[in-house]
């Protein structure tokens, strides 16, 4: 089945640490996005990537980074600068240049600070 | 970015319709109207999108108004898996073309269906 696969489902970081979250998809999707949600609250743009090795910041990008080497992946890394990290991430992932295309969401990674 | 307005919270029972609103007044003409809905620790799920036509499809009926400043999401027979959040989310044109790939979620609309 296509889809999107994020891995792993909860993730603990201790102070310090950089954790890398994992986004993959086999939708032969261009764009993918991350994004952080706490609890009760809408969900806020980390980074977005229109295509292969290209990628912009959205509105909360300090304290993370990315990569896009390959279309189907597009790993997000929570840095030691990010001091808030406990959050729920979602990636997605959506066609290019149509903007009534939808997008599709992985079913999300529980970072915990220990 | 055109932003989106909608309830906190509504309440609706088993079997009911139940009409979801959101207000969009800076709307631009090419912005399409999209809406999503997230249960409880999952990811945001497709449930509709429109430009000016009402728009069906097998999960809910989407209503636009005339000037497009306001739609509303129909669920027509709630069910308790119907029970998430839903959130209304503007998909923008830029110019020369293309689409907006900064989208902005809310906090959306809390959906309680009771039995």
């Amino acid at each position: 089945d296509g889809g999107i696969t994020q891995s792993p489902k909860y993730l603990f970081r201790k102070e310090g640490q950089n954790v890398t979250l994992s986004c993959e998809q086999n939708l032969n999707h261009d764009a993918m996005y991350w994004y952080r949600q706490d609890p009760g609250q809408g969900l806020r743009l980390i980074y977005y990537s229109q295509i292969v090795n290209d990628f912009q910041k959205g509105d909360i990008a300090e304290g993370y980074s990315v990569s896009r080497e390959k279309k189907e992946s597009f790993p997000l890394t929570v840095t030691s600068a990010q001091k808030n990290p406990t959050a729920f991430y979602l990636c997605a992932s959506s066609g290019r240049g149509d903007y009534s295309e939808k997008l599709f969401f992985g079913s999300g990674t529980q970072l915990s600070v220990l | 970015d055109a932003k989106t307005t909608q309830p906190n919270s509504m309440e609706s029972n088993e079997e009911e319709p139940v009409h979801l609103p959101c207000n969009h007044s800076t709307i631009s003409g090419t912005d399409y109207i999209h809406w999503y809905r997230q249960l409880p620790s999952q990811g945001p799920e497709y449930v509709i999108h429109g430009l000016t036509s009402n728009v069906n499809n097998r999960m809910a009926s989407l209503a636009i108004a005339e000037d497009r400043k306001s739609s509303t999401l129909i669920l027509h027979r709630a069910t308790l898996r119907d029970a998430a959040v839903y959130y209304c989310i503007l998909r923008a044109t830029l110019r020369g073309g293309g689409s907006n790939y900064k989208l902005t979620f809310g906090k959306g609309t809390l959906l309680t269906v009771n039995p």
